[in-house]
């Protein structure tokens, strides 16, 4: 049964960065899937981060790309957001995914989430 | 990126209901689509993907359809685990989008 966990601070301060790590059970990361962040403000919807190959290439949503490193450690089975410069409306909970690609496509769906971690930007 | 648009944004039913929820994309997407159910303060979980099928364990009470840029969900006798938040996915082209999400309420 595959398992995905986050962790990391869930308060952090306005301008610095916010640092998430998934780690993933029961299944190898480097064996294939992409790997992803999907946040979701406290009562709103779902917005899509960004999302890495298992070999390190990275997808991001364009309006987070300026901010945004995902990285992968095939050797711990994990792997990490960095979400630069944040500010409130950064608050939200966010969920890591194992994301199946489409065919003939790209594009991914979500077939495994992790729990969600809340984190809130203040000072 | 493509805007995913979800209709109705709420709606009430009582358990034994029809209901159908529908998903438009703001072009096509073929049938790149996918539908996760949301209970309050837990993960979305998978139900359909590729527009109409149904992922592995999910009760076959639920079926979607659609392709292009008009998508249904339909659950056919609705359960009382049924009342959640239902969101669309669009995965044809980068960045992924969601739908703003149906939120489905016992009348």
């Amino acid at each position: 049964q595959v398992q995905l966990q986050e962790s990391g601070p869930g308060l952090v301060k306005p301008s610095e960065t916010l640092s998430l790590t998934c780690a993933v059970s029961g299944y190898s990361i480097s064996s294939g899937y992409y790997w992803g962040w999907i946040r979701q403000p406290p009562g709103k919807g779902l917005e899509w981060i960004g999302s890495i190959y298992h070999s390190g290439s990275t997808y991001y949503n364009p309006s987070l790309k300026s901010r945004v490193t995902i990285s992968v450690d095939t050797s711990k089975n994990q792997f990490s957001l960095k979400l630069s410069s944040v500010t409130a409306a950064d608050t939200a909970v966010y969920y890591c995914a194992r994301q199946v690609r489409g065919i003939a496509v790209a594009g991914t769906w979500v077939d495994y989430w992790g729990q969600g971690t809340l984190v809130t930007v203040s000072s | 990126a493509i805007r995913m648009t979800q209709s109705p944004s709420s709606l009430s039913a009582s358990t034994g209901d029809r209901v159908t929820i529908t998903c438009r994309a703001s072009q096509g997407i073929s049938s790149y689509l996918a539908w996760y159910q949301q209970k309050p303060g837990k993960a979305p979980k998978l139900l359909i993907y590729a527009a109409s099928t149904l992922q592995s364990g999910v009760p076959s009470r639920f079926s979607g359809s659609g392709s292009g840029t008009d998508f249904t969900l339909t659950i056919s006798c609705l359960q009382s685990e049924d009342f959640a938040t239902y969101y669309c996915q669009q995965y044809y082209s980068y960045p992924i989008t969601f739908g703003q999400g149906t939120r489905l309420e016992i009348k």
